[in-house]
Order: structure tokens, then sequence, then C-alpha cells
């Protein structure tokens, strides 16, 4: 099965600074990778998705980047504010299955 | 409007028992899903239904037992609740195919 591995589980910035969020999977057959953003005590929610025929995409201060010959993608969030903390999950969707990465805590400092 | 809802959204009981949690979505959606969210807030699919059918069983207890009367709906029940069942529940879904997946709010089971 799918294997999906999200780094860093932790992650620490000045307001206005930049984030960058990595996952790698495993399986080839993965054809779309959503990102989700938690907020403490609610459901993840999309924030910006990429399909495997597509190597970025953008979406105002949000960017994700694919990379499928290396089996990696990445999620840049840039001019943060204190309202984008939250847990960030990757995924990675085939047969049916979202699988998640194991999430990143970023706290982003006022 | 709700898109995808699930009940309760708190649920406290004791060792032994056994519980339902229930999920419906109003988004005409044909895949539906069931997550695990443990204290270190691992996202973990357990099951998945396409059009009332049983998709996929990841490796859970068959005291586990998914429900899908319609294709709205797809209930969770759970037998001789356990410590280790407790958790964040999340019920989702989403269209067939490469599309996003919408989540309900999520069930947090506690088993005392």
């Amino acid at each position: 099965g799918e294997n999906v591995e999200q780094h860093p589980s932790t992650l620490s910035v000045q307001e206005g600074d930049s984030a960058v969020i990595k996952c790698t999977y495993s399986d080839s057959a993965s054809n779309y990778f959503p990102w989700y953003k938690q907020e403490l005590g609610k459901r993840p929610q999309l924030i910006i998705d990429i399909r495997s025929n597509v190597g970025e995409k953008k979406d105002q201060r949000i960017a994700v980047t694919l990379n499928k010959t290396a089996k990696h993608f990445s999620l840049h969030i840039t001019e943060t504010q204190p309202e984008d903390s939250a847990v960030y999950f990757c995924a990675a969707h085939n047969f049916n299955k979202f699988y998640f990465g194991s999430g990143t805590k970023l706290n982003v400092k006022p | 409007d709700t898109a995808v809802s699930q009940t309760p959204k708190y649920l406290v009981t004791q060792m032994g028992n056994d519980k339902s949690i229930k999920c419906e979505q109003n988004l005409g959606h044909d895949t539906m899903y069931w997550y695990k969210q443990d204290s270190k807030k691992f996202l973990k699919i357990m099951f998945s239904y396409n059009n009332k059918e049983l998709i996929i069983n990841e490796t859970v207890p068959n005291r586990f037992s998914p429900k899908s009367p319609d294709k709205a709906h797809l209930n969770l029940h759970i037998n001789s609740l356990e410590l280790g069942d407790s958790a964040v529940y999340f019920c989702a879904s989403s269209r067939q195919g490469n599309t996003e997946a919408f989540f309900g709010q999520g069930t947090r089971l506690t088993v005392v």
C-alpha cells in the first residue's frame, strides 16, 4: 500500500516568514495530492491540491509543487500570519483511499 | 448547510459497551470513509465505501462494523469497546476519482 511521509513534525516561524512542509509517497499510482489544514478541535479542511499532470499550483500565499519522478510534493506558505497556525496534513490518493502524512504543527509567532 | 455531519460529537462510555456513530452527507458523493485520529493527530483510514459497497477495510478489528444503508449514509458500530479505541473518528466523503474529501466535524470517543 501507499506510504506517505511528512516533515517536519513541528515548524515554528516568525510572522511574515515563509514555511515549507515536505512529503514523499511510495506508490507511483497515486495521482492526486491534497493538503489539509486542521485547527485545534476542528475538522481537516482542504487548502490546496495538485494532480499528477501538474508540477506546480499557486493560490495567493499558498503554493504546492509536485515532483512525480522523485515522488515528493511540498507546501509553501509565504508571508505567514498567526492565523496560519494549525496542523497541516499532506495526502496521496489512489484506489478510493486518501493516505495521510503524519502532520506538521505550524506555529506562527507574532 | 452541513455537508458532512456526524453524531454524536462527543461520546463517553465504559469499556465493554457497544456504541454507534452516525454519518450523513448531502453532497451527492459516491464514496464515504471513516478515519481514526489518535492523540498524536495521525489520520488513519479505516474503511472506504463506494455506492454502499465496502471497498477498503484497513486491518481494523472486526469489533468495528460499518454499515451503509444508502450512499448518503455510513454509520460505524463498535462492539466491546476498549481503552485503545479512544480517539477522534472522522467521517468523510468525496466524488469518485481524484477530488477533495470533505470531513465531518468528528466524534471524540472516550472509553473509560
